[in-house]
């Protein structure tokens, strides 16, 4: 039990489908990520909620669009994906204010896209 | 910016073999330094850390240590197990109100009975 839970765990959609994907935490933290993990390429960090607030958007396309309506829950809406974009997507909470750079991570989403 | 280079894997060993896994850094300022496990199926985990040079994280046997002449932090064991086998990555992390975390390609281990 890492604090951090991912709904679903795998998901598989077509291109035209919308889905999301949910994120909680119950460790009492005040920021939130998500990142994209794929093969052989460095985490990337797609978006940061802090007070959830949105702090960081990095160039992420806009058919994926985050949400936070609170501190602890965090979804990532899923729109007219493209199969490049089948990834684990991670989500991870960290005490916001605090500059110890340790993430608490959930086990991913796994997505698929046909 | 920051960045990260690791070895590429994947890394092979037999067990209670002796690990490297090399790690180097670019960044601005005086960055932390951290190495993430992580499980097959499971999301990444902090394995140790080091805030300033010639600090020495460790914990279940593995060691780092933060070297700024080299801007290196090599993850090191003395004896590996087959639970060892797992993604290992390296990774720093800038000032700021939140966690602004540079993250490695990771480096696979796996290691034989």
């Amino acid at each position: 039990e890492t604090g951090v839970t991912q709904t679903p765990r795998h998901l598989v959609m077509g291109m035209t489908n919308k889905k999301s994907l949910k994120c909680e935490q119950h460790l009492g933290h005040n920021a939130m990520y998500w990142y994209k993990q794929s093969a052989k390429k460095p985490l990337e960090l797609m978006f940061v909620y802090s007070l959830e607030e949105r702090v960081e958007n990095n160039s992420v396309p806009s058919r994926f669009s985050p949400e936070c309506p609170n501190s602890s829950h965090l979804f990532l809406h899923l729109h007219t994906l493209q199969p490049e974009d089948s990834a684990l997507y991670l989500c991870a909470s960290s005490p916001q204010g605090f500059d110890t750079g340790e993430l608490f991570f959930g086990e991913g989403s796994r997505l698929t896209v046909l | 910016g920051n960045s990260v280079t690791q070895m590429e894997g994947p890394v092979t060993l037999s067990e209670e073999a002796f690990l490297t896994i090399n790690c180097t850094y670019t960044a601005t300022g005086y960055p932390s330094l951290f190495w993430y496990v992580q499980y097959p199926g499971e999301g990444l985990q902090l394995l140790l850390k080091a805030t300033k040079a010639d600090d020495k994280g460790s914990n279940k046997g593995f060691e780092a240590t933060y070297r700024k002449e080299t801007t290196s932090f090599h993850l090191e064991k003395g004896s590996v197990q087959v639970s060892d086998s797992a993604v290992y990555f390296c990774a720093l992390s800038g000032s700021g109100g939140y966690q602004k975390v540079t993250f490695g390609t990771g480096t696979k281990l796996q290691v034989i009975p």
